[in-house]
C-alpha cells in the first residue's frame, strides 16, 4: 500500500541551529501538508503545498514540494524552545479525500 | 474561530465497560475523521465520514469498535466493550471536503486509558 517515509526519526538540536527534514512517497502527490504536535495536543496544520516546485513559508518555517512529486521537505531556521514536538507529513491516500501520514520526525531542543 | 471540539479529553475507564467519544467539527465542514494514535502504531484513521455518510470504515479494529454522525455537527466513536488494548490518544479532525485541498483539522484528542 502507499507509504510515506519521514526522515530522519528524531532530532536532538542546540537552539538556534537550523533543521531540515523530509518525506518521499512511492507514488506521484498532488499535494504535501506538513503538521506539527505539540506533547498532548492535536497536530496542528503548518503549512499546504499544491504544485511542484512550490516554495511556502510560514515565519521561521518553510516547505518545498519536490519536482519528482515524490518528496517534500520542511526546514526550521534558527530553532527555538518551543519548536519541540513531532512534525509529520501528510499527503493523499490512492483513493478519496483521506489522507496517509509519516511516522513522524520527534524534534528536541536543547536550550 | 472555534475548532474541532471533542469530549472528554480524559477518559479512565474499567475492561468491559462501554466508552463513548465525542466530537462537534468545524462549523461548515463536511468531512468528518476519526484516528487513534498510539506509540507502537502512530496514527491511524479508523474511520471518515463525508456528508454524515461513513464512506471508509476499514481502519475500524473490529466490532467493538462503532461510530455514528446522526448531523453535521456531531459524531460519536463507541467502544464497546472496552479492553486493556484501546487505551490511545483519539482524534477527531474535520476538513471541507467541496475545496478539494484534503486540509484536515484536528481537536485536541481524547486520552483514553482502559484498567
Amino acid at each position: 500500500g502507499q507509504q510515506l517515509n519521514q526522515s530522519p526519526q528524531s532530532m536532538f538540536i542546540q537552539e538556534g541551529e537550523d533543521v531540515s527534514m523530509n518525506c518521499t512517497s512511492s507514488s506521484i502527490f498532488n499535494t504535501w501538508l506538513w503538521y506539527k504536535q505539540d506533547p498532548g495536543e492535536g497536530p496542528v496544520l503548518l503549512i499546504a503545498l499544491y504544485k511542484a516546485g512550490e516554495l511556502t513559508s510560514n515565519g521561521r518555517l518553510t516547505a518545498q514540494f519536490g519536482i519528482t512529486r515524490k518528496d517534500s521537505f520542511l526546514n526550521i531556521s534558527a530553532s527555538i524552545p518551543s519548536d519541540v514536538g513531532i512534525y509529520f507529513c501528510a499527503g493523499p491516500f490512492e483513493y478519496g479525500n483521506k489522507l496517509v501520514f509519516g511516522a513522524g520526525t520527534i524534534l528536541r531542543v536543547k536550550s | 474561530d472555534a475548532g474541532v471540539i471533542q469530549s472528554p479529553r480524559h477518559e479512565v475507564t474499567e475492561m468491559g465497560q462501554e466508552v463513548t467519544l465525542r466530537c462537534k467539527p468545524i462549523s461548515g465542514h463536511n468531512s468528518l475523521f476519526w484516528y487513534r494514535q498510539t506509540m507502537m502504531r502512530g496514527l491511524e484513521l479508523l474511520i471518515y465520514f463525508n456528508n454524515n455518510v461513513p464512506i471508509d470504515d476499514s481502519g475500524m479494529p473490529e466490532d467493538r469498535f462503532s461510530a455514528k454522525m446522526p448531523n453535521a455537527s456531531f459524531s460519536t466513536l463507541k467502544i464497546q466493550p472496552s479492553e486493556p488494548r484501546d487505551s490511545a490518544v483519539y482524534f477527531c479532525a474535520s476538513a471541507n471536503f467541496h475545496t478539494k485541498t484534503l486540509e484536515q483539522y484536528f481537536g485536541p484528542g481524547t486520552r483514553l486509558t482502559v484498567t
